[in-house]
């Protein structure tokens, strides 16, 4: 398996303009997690799915931000408009609901909004 | 509610033990995790405990729960440079709450 996927690896914007994250979880996972890493408030849950639902999107930090999943095997993360202050690696991580494995991340996108 | 306690930084020198300490505050937490990140990388999984266990050995890790004062720590034998990276202490219960991370540094 490739492992949690996660596109682009790096985004550099201007302030305003609309960034799109995206995340292919490991096959047969039934959960995905999407978390902001940034070095004052270290690793942020932002929303999380269980079988395609978003169960908890209490982190998302405001209505610029939005996620969907529309399928078992993909999903966005978007920032519109984005601020400089969204600038962080936003990282993908799935897993399977109930069993003990913990979760497999992807390798994160650094965006960057100037 | 949920929270997940660990010092910042940790500097050790090579060859020594590294102890890395945690405390979390959710006493129903089912599994504890311990991850590893490296520069420009995800968070990979190093081991778990689960709540009923003190104990778990796995090669040059040790992982000592106390369940009782809520405490967890990781324990890396005959450190080595491969070991430099920030490690993060996490509790589950129906989600995974991460700590902020322990950046360890190994001195020569």
């Amino acid at each position: 398996d490739a492992g949690v996927i996660q596109s682009p690896r790096h985004e550099v914007t201007e302030m305003g303009q609309e960034v799109t994250l995206r995340c292919k979880p490991i096959s047969g996972h039934n959960s995905l997690f999407w978390y902001r890493q940034t070095m004052m408030r270290g690793l942020e849950l932002l929303i999380y799915f269980n079988n395609n639902v978003p169960i908890d999107d209490s982190g998302m930090p405001e209505d610029r931000f939005s996620a969907k999943m529309p399928n078992a095997s993909f999903s966005t993360l978007k920032i519109q408009p984005s601020e400089p202050r969204d600038s962080a690696v936003y990282f993908c991580a799935s897993s399977t609901l109930g069993r003990a494995g913990g979760y497999t991340f992807g390798s994160g996108t650094r965006l960057t909004v100037v | 509610g949920e929270d997940v306690e660990q010092s910042l930084f940790l500097s050790v020198r090579e060859g020594d033990s590294s102890v890395i300490n945690c405390t979390y505050t959710d006493s129903s937490s089912t599994y504890l995790y311990w991850y590893k990140q490296e520069p420009g990388a995800g968070l990979q999984l190093l081991t778990y405990i689960f709540s009923n266990m003190d104990m778990k050995q796995d090669q040059r890790l040790t992982v000592l729960l106390n369940k009782k004062d809520k405490h967890l720590s990781l324990r890396i034998a005959d450190t080595q440079t491969g070991d430099s990276a920030i490690y993060f202490c996490a509790e589950s219960i129906d989600k995974i709450i991460f700590g902020k991370g322990t950046r360890l540094h190994i001195l020569p």
